[in-house]
């Protein structure tokens, strides 16, 4: 069956632009997160999304970077005037979220260069 | 503030050679806990949720723990596909489903 889709795969862009990564969850999946991963690091949170609930946001590092998502489908990571140090793979993941404990799934992830 | 540690960082073995790694937590309202496989390049494949201390839950060469405080992997007889990043991430109690992960244990297994 279909996975989490993120696109694009890679995304090389200058230094001062504004980039927008999107995340496609799995069908039905009510949760879904942002998680950033610098080279040789592990996964940083970045914003969760359940339902209607309003999003956590606690893990955005600046207000250049925001999140949307519409319903309990796509989702977009905008990130305003990037800089170098934004260079990462940017993780999304859903989870059905029946109840507390239900595992997430990731896509492949979106590889920003920011040159 | 809720942390979560892995240990070792990266750890190289020979195929057949068991070890185990660790992953410990300080966290308010622990539920339970996940683990994640990560290969290069590909986000992460889910292995385990361990709910109770006590548990226990196998699959193939991985077998994973749970105290109240740490959570093991343990790889026996380790075949050089195992070879990956392992990542823990502790989950709460309540509503939230916010995931913190462990910075994770790179895994080299040679032939």
């Amino acid at each position: 069956g279909a996975g989490v889709s993120q696109s694009p795969s890679n995304k090389v862009t200058e230094k001062g632009k504004d980039v927008e990564l999107r995340c496609d969850p799995i069908s039905g999946h009510t949760a879904l997160y942002w998680y950033r991963q610098r080279l040789g690091q592990g996964l940083e949170f970045l914003i969760y999304f359940q339902g209607n609930s309003a999003p956590d946001k606690s893990g955005l590092p600046s207000d250049r970077f925001s999140a949307e998502r519409t319903g309990e489908s796509v989702s977009t990571l905008t990130i305003q005037r990037t800089q170098q140090e934004d260079s990462a793979v940017y993780l999304c993941a859903s989870s059905p979220y029946r109840v507390v404990g239900t595992e997430a799934f990731f896509g492949q992830g979106t590889r920003l260069t920011v040159v | 503030e809720d942390q979560v540690t892995q240990s070792p960082e990266a750890l190289r073995l020979q195929e057949g050679e068991s070890s185990s790694l660790n992953c410990s937590y300080t966290v308010s309202g622990l539920r339970g806990l996940f683990w994640y496989r990560q290969d290069p390049g590909k986000g992460p494949e889910f292995l385990f949720t361990l709910y109770s201390a006590g548990e226990e839950k196998e699959k193939e060469r991985l077998k994973a723990t749970l105290t109240k405080k740490e959570s093991f992997l343990h790889i026996t007889a380790p075949k050089p596909e195992d070879s990956a990043t392992y990542l823990c991430a502790p989950f709460l109690s309540g509503n939230t489903g916010k995931l913190i992960f462990g910075q994770g244990t790179t895994l080299q297994v040679k032939p």
